[in-house]
């Protein structure tokens, strides 16, 4: 079965920094990647989705690379604030209605 | 105002009793699924459904069990087989599989 590995660990960084999150697969490529942003208590909400052709994508503040070599796709966010913080997940689907398969999520502190 | 919802926020269950969890979307959306949240644990999947009067099994199926009599409603019946109900719940939809709208939870405590 499918295998996500994101860092278990809390990432502090201060505000004005780039954060860059990571997301480690095994097995089977992905047709798509997304990542979502989790508030404490709260559902999770879409941020970026990138497929496997695409080497990067980018809204606003957000960068996320895809390297299905690597099987790795690497999130960032630039200029962070202290609004950014909160647990990012990554989620890896074949497409279609098979079902997604969520990491763990890492945990983002901006520290002012 | 489109959007997915889930009721009640908070739900305490005795042992031994059935609970139904309730989730609603109006976004038109085929797809829906529900997942469990633990403390340092991931989502995962306990069933979803693609389209109505369908719905498949996920990773943690046993002792739950789901409907979607309608294409706006999946509610999720935690039973007394679920050894160990106590979590988060959380209930998504989507048009295909590209990207999930969640609802606020529903935060299931066992007394």
């Amino acid at each position: 079965s499918q295998k996500i590995e994101q860092n278990s660990e809390a990432l502090n960084i201060q505000e004005g920094k780039t954060a860059t999150l990571t997301c480690n697969y095994t097995n089977y490529s992905p047709a798509y990647l997304q990542w979502y942003r989790q508030d404490p208590g709260r559902g999770p909400v879409f941020l970026l989705l990138i497929r496997e052709n695409e080497k990067e994508k980018r809204k606003e503040r957000l960068k996320v690379t895809f390297d299905t070599t690597l099987k790795q796709s690497l999130f960032h966010i630039t200029a962070s604030q202290p609004a950014d913080s909160a647990t990012y997940l990554c989620a890896l689907d074949r497409g279609g209605y098979q079902k997604v398969t969520f990491g763990t999520g890492t945990k983002l502190q901006v520290i002012p | 105002d489109g959007g997915i919802t889930q009721s009640p926020k908070y739900l305490f269950r005795k042992e031994g009793q059935n609970v139904t969890l309730s989730c609603e979307q109006n976004l038109n959306h085929d797809a829906m699924y529900w997942y469990r949240q633990d403390p340092g644990q991931g989502l995962r999947l306990i069933y979803y459904s693609q389209i109505v009067n369908d719905f498949q099994k996920g990773d943690i199926a046993e002792g739950y069990s789901v409907s979607r009599e309608k294409k706006e409603s999946f509610p999720l019946t935690v039973t007394s087989a679920q050894k160990n109900p106590t979590a988060f719940y959380l209930c998504a939809s989507s048009i295909r599989t590209d990207e999930q709208y969640f609802g606020p939870g529903t935060r299931l405590t066992v007394l």
